[in-house]
Formats: C-alpha cells, sequence, structure tokens
C-alpha cells in the first residue's frame, strides 16, 4: 500500500557527524509532521510543513536540527553534529490537509543511535 | 512541562473484560482529541477520536469519553483481546493543528 514511508530504518552514527532522515508522505498528502520519541517518552513534535506556508518549526530542539521538503512532497530531517542525546525513534507523518478532522498517518519510522 | 498526561505507563487487563486507559490535559484550547495505537518497531496508528464539543465517541470495541471540566478523556475497550495489547498514545491538537501526544500506556491483555 502507499503508506508513509521513511528511510532508513536503522541508523548508527558517531558523535560529531552529521546524519539525514528522510520522509516519502502519502501521495497528495500537503501536510507533513516530523516527531520523535526518546526511551521511556512520548512523541515530541518537531517541525510541521503545510503546503507553501512556512513550517512550524517550534519543536526542534537546538539550531543543529533542520528540515526541508521539496516540491511539497519528500521531506529530509537533518541533524548536524549529533549527540548522544539525540539517540531516538524519528517519526514522520502525513495528512491530507491542514485543520479538519483527519488524522495524521505515521511512517515506520527511523531508530537514530548516536555512539 | 507535559500538557498531555498519561499517569500509568502501564495496565494489564485479563481477555474479555474491559480495558480503562486514561490521559489528563492542561490547555483548554485543545479541540480534538485522538488515540493512537503503536506496535513494536512500527509507527503509530489512528484509533479513535473525539471533538471537543462532544463527550462520547463509539465506534466497535472502542468508546472515548471526554470530560472537559476535568481535562480528562478515557479510552475504553470492551472486550478486551490479546491483539490489544500495544501502546496506546492520548494525544490533543491545538487551534494550529499540531498534536501533543502523551507518553503512552502499554497495554498487555492476557488470556
Amino acid at each position: 500500500g502507499a503508506g508513509v514511508s521513511q528511510s532508513p530504518s536503522n541508523k548508527v552514527t558517531e558523535k560529531g557527524k552529521d546524519v539525514e532522515l528522510r520522509c516519502d508522505p502519502i501521495s497528495g498528502h500537503t501536510a507533513l509532521y516530523w516527531y520523535r520519541q526518546s526511551l521511556g517518552q512520548g512523541l515530541e513534535f518537531l517541525i510541521y510543513f503545510q503546503g507553501n506556508s512556512a513550517p512550524d518549526k517550534s519543536g526542534l530542539p537546538s539550531d543543529r536540527f533542520s528540515a526541508e521538503r521539496t516540491g511539497g512532497s519528500v521531506s529530509t530531517l537533518t541533524i548536524q553534529r549529533t549527540q548522544q542525546e539525540d539517540s531516538a525513534v524519528y517519526l514522520c507523518a502525513s495528512k491530507p490537509s491542514s485543520g479538519g478532522l483527519n488524522e495524521q498517518f505515521f511512517g515506520p519510522g527511523t531508530r537514530l543511535t548516536v555512539l | 512541562d507535559q500538557q498531555v498526561k498519561q499517569n500509568s505507563p502501564s495496565l494489564s487487563v485479563q481477555e474479555g473484560r474491559i480495558s480503562i486507559l486514561n490521559c489528563d490535559y492542561t490547555n483548554s484550547m485543545f479541540d480534538y482529541f485522538l488515540w493512537y495505537k503503536k506496535y513494536p518497531a512500527e509507527g503509530p496508528t489512528f484509533l479513535i477520536s473525539i471533538s471537543s464539543i462532544k463527550d462520547k465517541n463509539e465506534d466497535g470495541r472502542f468508546t472515548v469519553f471526554l470530560n472537559k471540566s476535568a481535562k480528562h478523556l478515557s479510552l475504553h475497550i470492551v472486550p478486551s483481546q490479546p491483539g490489544d495489547s500495544a501502546v496506546y498514545f492520548c494525544a490533543a491538537r491545538e487551534p494550529t493543528d499540531k498534536l501533543i501526544f502523551g507518553t503512552g500506556t502499554r497495554l498487555q491483555v492476557f488470556p
């Protein structure tokens, strides 16, 4: 089925390296969200894209984190100079439009481990 | 500061009995509440939702109750089945369309 896909599924990196995580939303979905789930924690909002509007970056934990969405579809979350506390599962979600009563559809996540 | 709280990290229920998962929130501006279910190594999947103007929504074995005055919602699963064993997340929607999630409750349904 054409659900939300994320790659890679697992990423192990060394402290200080940069990583890129990719999200392919469901075709036609205009809203895209990034979350992360640290061990024993809930889902923490990171960033939200809606169409051509400026993204809501209010959840990004530091300036080492950035995200872009090209052509209103694929999104890449970049973490520069990774730290051990960045280890988490990074989840992407999409939905057909902002507002309304539509639920968000989640991908399987990328498990990031920073050694 | 946690705006959405699930105070029970785990719950164990016998098959056929009722499972009740609870969630409390602090922000009266939330306009919509959702429950998601998550299996290991998978993303959360939507289960059921309720608008802030309602007090109950039912879908098969799943019912969500909202008590706005108490800022409390609960998910009832009856009868519980072993396949319901998963982590359940409560989420609340801000008017900006951002979801705030709780920390989850791990439900185990045993035979």
